[in-house]
Order: structure tokens, then sequence, then C-alpha cells
């Protein structure tokens, strides 16, 4: 089956650092990605959507400049969080989606700490 | 707008017992409705999904689930639980456009712990 490795899967950062959380498809192409966000007890929330070599679309109320989502090539999407303050503290989840593969895979997860 | 509302944060059920986790969904549009699996440290996973058609869906592991629209429930069950199914179990949604580019709306989740 597909595999995604994403990465790091705990971080911990002072406040006002950036922190790079990086999504890779192992065994697939994946010409869109979906980036999540989920807080404790609560439901993953869609960050953005991102297709290969395309800007990325940002949800409603997702501040495209903190951030920064870059999907350069077919097995590798990042995103950035700058300027990170205890509020982005979070677990950031990746989903990439390739056109030969009708499912949506999930990666293990990205736990941000920001102090 | 779509939502889904997964009842129970918790079950816990004995081993070899009836597992059933509930999902009740929302949404102005035909939905396809999925069901994925998270054990620990690992990424979702897909377990079922309902498009069109039959509306009683058979996934990986034992599990199945049945899209009832009257009831707006898409309700997730396996006939005897293992010790490796305790894990935690999304619900999600999606308005069934363009494939490749719908967007998922996600449960809260339910943590299944099994009873030895």
């Amino acid at each position: 089956g597909a595999v995604v490795s994403q990465h790091p899967s705990w971080v911990i950062c002072k406040s006002g650092t950036s922190v790079k959380i990086e999504c890779r498809s192992l065994d697939f192409q994946a010409t869109t990605m979906f980036w999540y966000r989920q807080f404790p007890k609560q439901s993953l929330m869609l960050m953005a959507t991102s297709n290969e070599g395309s800007k990325a679309t940002y949800e409603q109320g997702v501040e495209k400049d903190k951030f920064l989502i870059n999907h350069a090539s077919l097995t590798l999407s990042t995103l950035t969080v700058t300027s990170a303050h205890p509020e982005d503290s979070s677990f950031y989840i990746c989903s990439p989606r390739g056109l030969a593969k009708n499912i949506q895979y999930f990666g293990a997860g990205t736990r941000l700490s920001v102090l | 707008a779509q939502s889904v509302t997964q009842l129970g944060s918790h079950v816990s059920v004995s081993e070899g017992a009836l597992v059933l986790l509930r999902c009740n969904y929302s949404s102005s549009v035909p939905p396809y409705l999925f069901w994925y699996v998270q054990y620990p440290n690992q990424g979702l996973q897909l377990l079922l999904k309902y498009t069109t058609g039959a509306t009683l869906v058979k996934g990986i592991n034992g599990f199945e689930a049945e899209f009832k629209k009257s009831e707006t429930s898409f309700h997730l069950t396996k006939p005897s639980a293992h010790m490796s199914d305790a894990a935690e179990y999304f619900c999600a949604v999606s308005d069934g456009g363009d494939f490749g580019n719908e967007k998922l709306t996600f449960g809260t989740g339910t943590r299944l712990t099994i009873i030895p």
C-alpha cells in the first residue's frame, strides 16, 4: 500500500521561530495535497489544498502568510509555520492524493508545541 | 455546508462483542461517506466508503457500515471485536464533487477500547 512520511512527528519551538513540516508520498505521485489541523478532542480541520506546481488554496480563516505551503514536486509538500506563537500549538496532518489512486492517504501527523 | 456528528468520544466493548460506532451527517447534496481508522503513531487509514449504489458497505478488517438516508446516518459495525480493533475511528463526509479535489469534513472521532 501507499506510504506517507510526515516529519517531524513532534517539535517544540520557541515563540517567534518558524517550523517546517515535511510530507512525502513514498510510492505514488501526489497531485493534490491537503493539510489539516487538529485541536484536542476536535475534528480535523482542513487548512489548505494545494496542487503540484500551483499556489495553495486556503480555507476561510487560515492565514496564508503564517502557514506557508510549498508543493513543488509530486512527492514532497511542506508546511511552514512562520513566527509561531503558543496558539499555533496543534496537531498538523498532511494528506496526499494521487490521480492514479482514487483514495486519500494521511500522514501520521506532527505535534507542534510552541513555548 | 456539511457536518458530521460522532456520538460517544469513547466506546468500550468486550472482546468478541458487537462493535457499534455511531455517525450522523448533514449535507445539502448527496453525500459521500467515509470511515477512517487511526492506530497510535500512524496516519488515518480508510476502512470503507459509500459513494453510490448499495447502501451496505463492507470494509477491511470485518467492518461494515450502512448508509441510511432517512436517518442521515452511517454507523460502523463489526460483529465480533478483536483486541487489534482498539484505535481511534473517524467518520467523514464529502460533497462527492470533482474527485481529486473534494473536501472531507470529519467528525471528532471515537476512541474504541477493547476489554479482554
